[in-house]
């Protein structure tokens, strides 16, 4: 039962443009949604996160959006640099899970310079 | 200060056996996760300890167990290896378990299973 979904594998955009990544959730109970960023060889880092009572977030070039009647939500990368390319997991936590924190199963960017 | 340390980062096994992780935490985190992260499934919970008590646990098999220890280092076993718990296998620690905002979670660079 896979709570939170990224459906796109993969994702590629021109240096300088929008990188739009997508998640959708099926547990309308989940209290908080964030975005990691994993290199290879390197664990997930966190990158912003948004509350279930907002809509939007934005930090820096980085800004997450929240649809809570699609149970949807998306990160928006402008411009995006080559340094952005890596795997960005989805994750949400809260609601029946608890304390668990329940992650998508990633989408790689690849930003081309 | 450190980050989230893993030992060791690579392990060969063959079915059949067992194996431990470790993770030590950022000083000062008292709670651990663990996590397995394969291709196309993401970060998979294995489960969550706080205060040397496993607080959540996800959906495996009592072949996966942990614990933790008074100074927040945690470890994880595998018993009766299979093939297909080849992963990387995630530790990430945090300050408190989850309460209000989200409390960030610090991960380490990983332990890479290969099961033979």
């Amino acid at each position: 039962d896979q709570q939170v979904k990224q459906n796109s594998p993969s994702l590629s955009v021109q240096e300088g443009r929008i990188s739009i990544l997508n998640c959708d959730y099926t547990n309308s109970m989940f209290d908080y949604f964030l975005w990691y960023k994993k290199y290879p060889a390197e664990g997930p880092t966190f990158l912003i996160s948004i509350s279930s009572i907002k809509d939007k977030n934005e930090d820096g070039r980085f800004t997450v959006f929240l649809n809570k009647s699609a149970k949807h939500l998306s990160l928006h990368i402008v411009p995006s640099q080559p340094g952005d390319s890596a795997v960005y997991f989805c994750a949400a936590k809260g609601g029946t899970g608890g304390f668990k924190t329940i992650f998508g199963a990633g989408t790689r960017l690849f930003v081309k310079a | 200060k450190a980050g989230v340390t893993q030992t060791p980062r690579y392990l060969i096994k063959t079915r059949g056996q067992q194996v431990t992780l470790s993770c030590s935490p950022i000083s000062g985190h008292r709670s651990v996760s663990w996590y397995q992260q394969t291709p196309g499934q993401g970060l998979q919970f294995l489960f969550e300890y706080f205060s040397e008590t496993q607080r959540n646990k996800g959906n495996f098999p009592g072949r996966f167990s942990g614990r933790q220890f008074s100074n927040s280092r945690s470890e994880m076993n595998v018993s009766t290896l299979e093939l297909g718990d080849s992963a990387l296998y995630l530790c990430a620690s945090s300050k408190e378990p989850g309460q209000g905002a989200p409390d960030t979670q610090y991960f380490g660079p990983g332990t890479r299973l290969t099961v033979l």
